[in-house]
């Protein structure tokens, strides 16, 4: 069965750090790009980052650009994000999703919560 | 950056009825690089259709998407008591920027 599996949220102050993984299963994960959503609590989704298959590219928007890093460690099926100097406008459901039959995200993680709060 | 508008933002409608959702792109969509994603509450979001038209797998043919360029529908030709829930589209491709809608919410009427 195809799966990714996410890890890593909780409670972290403004200003800190925090990484993020994401555990697949069920398909040949070195194939394929990864990406990262989130979704604030009530609000809509927002693409995060994406990496490349080989992880010769990474792509962010403005919104983490410089904050965030996405990495992919294929020997171990993972996906990772690396949060730091969060605010609390990063407080959100994070999901690891892909494409394998298409481009557009056909498989999407179950998510992990980060709160960013003092 | 593609922005994407969702319309409307709420639709009210009954079990039985048709569920018409509209997507406008500020700037064609590439090679129709457009999804539709459902969101039930509580849960990851479902990819419904990709390529602006087709169903991914194990999608009900009552879920059908339509349109090029920068205009986009989702119709949902009967509505299902399990079809309540918040449809967003989004555009993608080969490479990012991936943008999302703001999102349609279907309630019960």
């Amino acid at each position: 069965e195809v799966q990714l599996l996410e890890s890593g949220g909780g409670l972290v102050q403004p200003g800190g750090s925090l990484r993020l993984s994401c555990a697949a299963s069920g398909f040949t994960f070195s194939n394929y790009a990864m990406s990262w959503v989130r979704q604030a609590p009530g609000k809509g989704l927002e693409w995060v980052s994406t990496i490349s298959a080989s992880s010769g590219n990474t792509y962010f928007p403005g919104s983490v650009k410089g904050r965030f890093t996405i990495s992919r460690d294929n020997s171990k099926n993972t996906l990772y994000l690396q949060m730091n100097s969060l605010t609390a406008e990063d407080t959100a459901v994070y999901f690891c999703a892909c494409g394998l039959g298409t481009y557009a995200f056909d498989i999407w993680g179950q998510g992990t919560l980060v709160t960013v709060s003092s | 950056e593609i922005v994407l508008t969702q319309s409307p933002a709420t639709l009210s409608l009954s079990p039985g009825e048709r569920a018409t959702l509209s997507c406008r792109a500020s700037q064609s969509v590439t090679s129709g690089y457009l999804a539709w994603h459902q969101q039930k509450p509580g849960q990851a979001p479902r990819l419904l259709i990709y390529g602006a038209s087709s169903r991914a797998t194990g999608i009900p043919d009552r879920f059908s998407g339509s349109g090029s360029g920068t205009d986009f529908t989702l119709t949902i030709s009967r509505l299902e008591p399990e079809d309540f829930a918040v449809y967003y589209c989004q555009q993608y491709g080969t490479s990012p920027p991936f943008t999302f809608g703001p999102g349609t919410k279907v309630e019960i009427k």
